[in-house]
């Protein structure tokens, strides 16, 4: 089975400009996270959902960050206007029916890495 | 005060050492400990959880402190291979898995 699939990897762009992340969970998985990870803050929840629902958004940092779950198979997190500060490694991740508390295993996607100049 | 705090190392070990990591947490109501290893650049993944009486995998102990909200990670007979930052991750409620900031090993030859 293919895991998180998350695109682009790599991104760079100007500040001010739109960014749009994707992120395809594993199929059959319930849950969908959205964490962001720089030095300085390590591993952040922005978000999750489950069932397509967001759950829990308190750790969107601002009105600029956004996402969606159309569908059980897709995810966006679109930033606008973007700015440097928001340069980071943004990580999608999936879980199995139950959510991690249980077994606490969160499958990540390899990333998206942002650079706003 | 961070929710999960660990040191950040760098721990320089050489091959076939013992190592510790410590972590505590603030939270006195979480209730799953886990930790996850990042490899350079990559994706953190589950190494393993941490119960209550403490458990072992292979090489790896885990250890949970619940008085001292504290939790800890050995790792024994260290191989190269184990070279990572080591996560420690607390659940906080719901599904809210909050991480730390890691540990870097380093293990060398």
């Amino acid at each position: 089975d293919a895991g998180v699939i998350q695109s682009p990897r790599h991104e760079v762009t100007e500040m001010g400009q739109e960014v749009t992340l994707r992120c395809k969970p594993i199929s059959g998985h319930d849950y969908l996270f959205w964490y962001r990870q720089t030095m300085m803050r390590g591993l952040e929840l922005l978000i999750y959902f489950n069932n397509n629902v967001p759950i829990d958004d308190s750790g969107m940092p601002e009105d600029r960050f956004s996402a969606k779950m159309p569908n059980a198979s897709f995810s966006t997190l679109k930033i606008q206007p973007s700015e440097p500060r928001d340069s980071a490694v943004y990580f999608c991740a999936s879980s199995s029916a139950g959510g991690p508390s249980s077994s606490g295993e969160l499958f990540f996607g390899e990333g998206s890495r942002l650079t706003v100049l | 005060r961070k929710e999960v705090e660990q040191d950040p190392g760098p721990f320089n070990v050489p091959e076939g050492a013992t190592v510790a990591f410590n972590c505590t947490y603030s939270n006195s109501a979480s209730q799953s400990f886990f930790w996850y290893r990042q490899d350079c650049r990559k994706e953190p993944k589950l190494l393993m959880s941490v119960y209550s009486s403490g458990n072992e995998d292979g090489r790896f102990t885990a250890q949970l402190n619940r008085a001292s909200q504290y939790i800890s990670l050995l790792i024994r007979d260290s191989k190269l291979s184990d070279s990572a930052t080591y996560l420690c991750v607390v659940n906080i409620g719901g599904n809210k898995l909050v991480f730390g900031a890691g540990t870097i090993l380093r293990v060398k030859s």
